[in-house]
């Protein structure tokens, strides 16, 4: 089962910050946070990973709670091509498989 | 570079045939992961292999099975399908044991009637 929590649906305006919650409380200390994202009917997309400290790249921002216990994605200027599912996954670093659930499905609104 | 290919893009099967997928991963990669994903169950993982050595194996019936070769293309097979087996089939390819991102190929969908 996945370890995570994350709202099923969320909106937002074309060119305002999408920001995704994700919870993993039970999350160990050898544990990473990813996300993906799988645009209609297309194979998941890596985003961005982290393991305490926040991180950026040209994609995407990662915010993770000073407890682990939470992160947020964020988008900082959405598009309509960045409608999708986003998935954070917690996984150790390695050869272990990506235990997806259900995800949030972002719409974004022109 | 180019990214992860996946053949073929779409099959139409009868029940109780058998199917090979393929997949070939990014250039120097040597990891490959399959998935599945249903409407019903979402993204599960099928096995993963690497250096033609299977690593981990998900929760699926021994129909089925996998192999990778020394170039790490990877095949997975499914025999005896069954309706439940449609489905999008997904490859992902990793550097290494300790790499960081897989790379997700665009799927096969497999339909069985």
């Amino acid at each position: 089962d996945a370890k995570t929590t994350q709202p099923p649906s969320m909106d937002c305006a074309e060119g305002r910050a999408a920001n995704l919650p994700c919870n993993h409380s039970t999350i160990s200390g050898n544990e990473y946070v990813y996300w993906y994202r799988q645009i209609h009917s297309q194979g998941p997309q890596y985003i961005i990973h982290g393991l305490k400290n926040n991180e950026t790249n040209e994609m995407a921002s990662l915010i993770i709670t000073e407890d682990r216990k939470s992160s947020t994605l964020i988008l900082p200027h959405a598009t309509l091509r960045d409608t999708a599912v986003y998935y954070c996954i917690v996984r150790v670093r390695g050869n272990t498989p990506l235990v997806f659930g259900k995800g949030t499905r972002l719409s974004v609104i022109a | 570079k180019a990214g992860v290919t996946q053949t073929p893009r779409y099959l139409i099967k009868t029940r109780g045939q058998q199917v090979t997928l393929s997949c070939s991963p990014i250039s120097g990669h040597r990891s490959v992961s399959w998935y599945q994903q249903t409407p019903g169950q979402g993204l599960q993982f099928l096995f993963e292999y690497f250096s033609e050595t299977q690593r981990n194996k998900g929760n699926f019936p021994g129909r089925f099975s996998g192999r990778q070769f020394s170039n790490s293309r990877s095949e997975m097979n499914v025999s005896t399908l069954e309706l439940g087996d449609s489905a999008l089939y997904l490859c992902a390819s990793t550097l290494d044991l300790a790499g960081y991102e897989q790379y997700f190929g665009p799927g096969t969908r497999l339909t069985v009637t």
